[in-house]
């Protein structure tokens, strides 16, 4: 398997502009959890889902921000519209609960909003 | 779940052990011990996770006092590439958990020649 594949790598938009991220987990995995991690607070848990439905979305900052888990290998992270403080690298990772409750992180999207 | 924890920072010479400390004096009985690192610029990667048993794997050792409340991750000969946040998580890997990972600030190592 190829690991948790996060796209794109890097993002560069304007304020106000729609970003979606993307997160295809591992084959097999049943949960999916989006992170943000900036120097200020770190790895922040966003929202995860289990089974492609959403359990706990109390970390997502505002309504500004979306996830959906439309099928169990693919889940996106929209942010409409973009600010500036939302720039920050976004990972997504997968795990197989209970069995094996290891996660494997992608390699982040660099998000940058001007 | 229990909070951990962990030095902001710790220094190591190459080909030395690294054992970074980890508290989690309020960990419950159905709670195991997780550490992650993430090397720069990537994402988390695990290591190793126990639940009372001293665990060792490819990577590293974890030893976990009786009483559960602080344990160790052992890097057994510490090199550049270990050069890392290193985190200690404690999770409930039952119940309603689903696996999620709460992250504190993790203990900075790093390695020098």
């Amino acid at each position: 398997d190829a690991g948790v594949i996060q796209s794109p790598r890097h993002e560069v938009t304007e304020m106000g502009q729609e970003v979606t991220l993307r997160c295809k987990p591992i084959s097999g995995h049943n949960s999916l959890f989006w992170y943000r991690q900036t120097m200020m607070r770190g790895l922040e848990l966003l929202i995860y889902f289990n089974n492609n439905v959403p359990i706990d979305d109390s970390g997502m900052p505002e309504d500004r921000f979306s996830a959906k888990m439309p099928n169990a290998s693919f889940s996106t992270l929209k942010i409409q519209p973009s600010e500036p403080r939302d720039s920050a690298v976004y990972f997504c990772a997968s795990s197989l609960f209970p069995e094996n409750t290891e996660a494997f992180f992608g390699q982040g999207t660099r998000l940058t909003v001007v | 779940d229990a909070k951990t924890t962990q030095p902001p920072s710790m220094d190591c010479a190459e080909g030395r052990a690294a054992n970074l400390p980890c508290n989690h004096s309020t960990i419950s009985g159905n709670e195991y011990v997780y550490w992650y690192r993430q090397i720069h610029s990537q994402g988390p990667q695990y290591i190793i996770h126990g639940l009372k048993n001293n665990e060792t794997n490819e990577m590293a050792s974890l030893i976990i006092t009786e009483d559960r409340k602080s344990s160790t991750l052992i890097l057994p000969h510490a090199t550049l590439r270990d050069t890392a946040v290193y985190y200690c998580i404690v999770l409930n890997a039952g119940g309603t958990s689903y696996g999620k990972l709460t992250f504190g600030q993790g203990t900075i190592l790093t390695v020098h020649p």
